[in-house]
C-alpha cells in the first residue's frame, strides 16, 4: 500500500512565525504536491514537484515555499505565517509524469495561525 | 477555463436509501481525465476510480457506480443501498492529458447517511 505521512495532524503557530510542514511518501513516486482545503472551496494546489529540486508553482503559492531535496520528502514552507493561512494542508503523491495518474494522500495537517 | 462542478454542497440520507452525487466539468481538451475521491471524517482523501475521455462505459464496483455521459459533461456517481460507512465528502475532478499536471478539484458533496 502507498504511504503518505504528514509530520503533524494538528499545529498552533502564531503570526509572524517559520512553518514547516513535513511530507513524505514511501513509493517512489516521482510527482508530490500540496494542497490546501477550505470549507467550499475544496481543494487548491499550492507547489507541486516532478523530481529532487524540482518545483512548480500551483494556483494559490503566494506565501508559501518548498523544498524537495529527497524524491521521498516534500517540504512546505510558511515564511511568515498569517491567520489567512489557517487551513487543513494536504500532501500528496503520484507516479507518472503527468497528473493522469491518482493520487495518494496523507491524513492532513489541520494548521491554526493565531 | 477546466472546471469541475459539484451542484449538491450536503446530502442526507437514510441508510438503504440510494444516492448520486453529481459532477459536471468543463474542459478544452479532447483528452482528459476525472477522478472520485472520498474523505472520510479521519480526513485522508481517498481514491476511488479513475476514467479517461475516449471510455465511456459506466463502471460498477460493488455498491458503487459511476455514469460517464460526455454530451452533457457529467460524471455522477451513485451508492445504491447507502451505509452509515458511506458518511463523508465526496470530490470529483478533473486533469488534462497530454503532460499537464494539475488536477482540477470540486467543492465537494458532503453526504450524511443517517441509521
Amino acid at each position: 500500500d502507498v504511504k503518505v505521512t504528514q509530520s503533524s495532524r494538528y499545529l498552533v503557530k502564531r503570526t509572524g512565525e517559520k512553518v514547516f510542514l513535513e511530507c513524505v511518501q514511501d513509493m517512489d513516486h516521482e510527482n508530490m504536491f500540496w494542497y490546501r482545503q477550505d470549507p467550499g472551496l475544496g481543494l487548491r494546489l499550492i507547489y507541486f514537484s516532478y523530481d529532487v529540486k524540482m518545483k512548480e508553482k500551483g494556483d494559490i503559492p503566494e506565501g508559501y515555499s518548498v523544498s524537495r531535496e529527497k524524491k521521498e520528502r516534500f517540504s512546505l514552507i510558511l515564511e511568515s505565517a498569517s491567520t489567512n493561512q489557517t487551513s487543513m494542508y494536504l500532501c500528496a503523491s503520484s507516479t507518472g509524469r503527468d497528473s493522469s495518474y491518482e493520487q495518494y494522500f496523507g491524513p492532513g495537517t489541520r494548521l491554526t495561525v493565531t | 477555463a477546466q472546471k469541475v462542478t459539484q451542484a449538491q454542497t450536503e446530502i442526507s440520507v437514510v441508510e438503504k436509501e440510494d444516492v448520486t452525487l453529481d459532477c459536471v466539468y468543463e474542459t478544452r481538451d479532447t483528452t482528459y481525465y476525472l477522478f472520485w475521491y472520498k474523505q472520510p471524517p479521519s480526513g485522508e482523501l481517498v481514491f476511488l476510480i479513475r476514467r479517461n475521455s475516449f471510455d465511456e462505459q459506466n463502471e460498477i464496483s460493488g455498491r458503487y457506480s459511476w455514469n460517464f455521459q460526455k454530451s452533457t459533461s457529467s460524471f455522477n456517481f451513485t451508492i445504491t443501498a447507502s451505509q452509515v460507512v458511506d458518511s463523508a465528502v465526496y470530490f470529483c475532478a478533473l486533469s488534462e492529458g497530454g503532460g499537464t499536471d494539475k488536477l482540477i478539484f470540486g467543492t465537494g458533496t458532503r453526504l450524511q447517511v443517517f441509521p
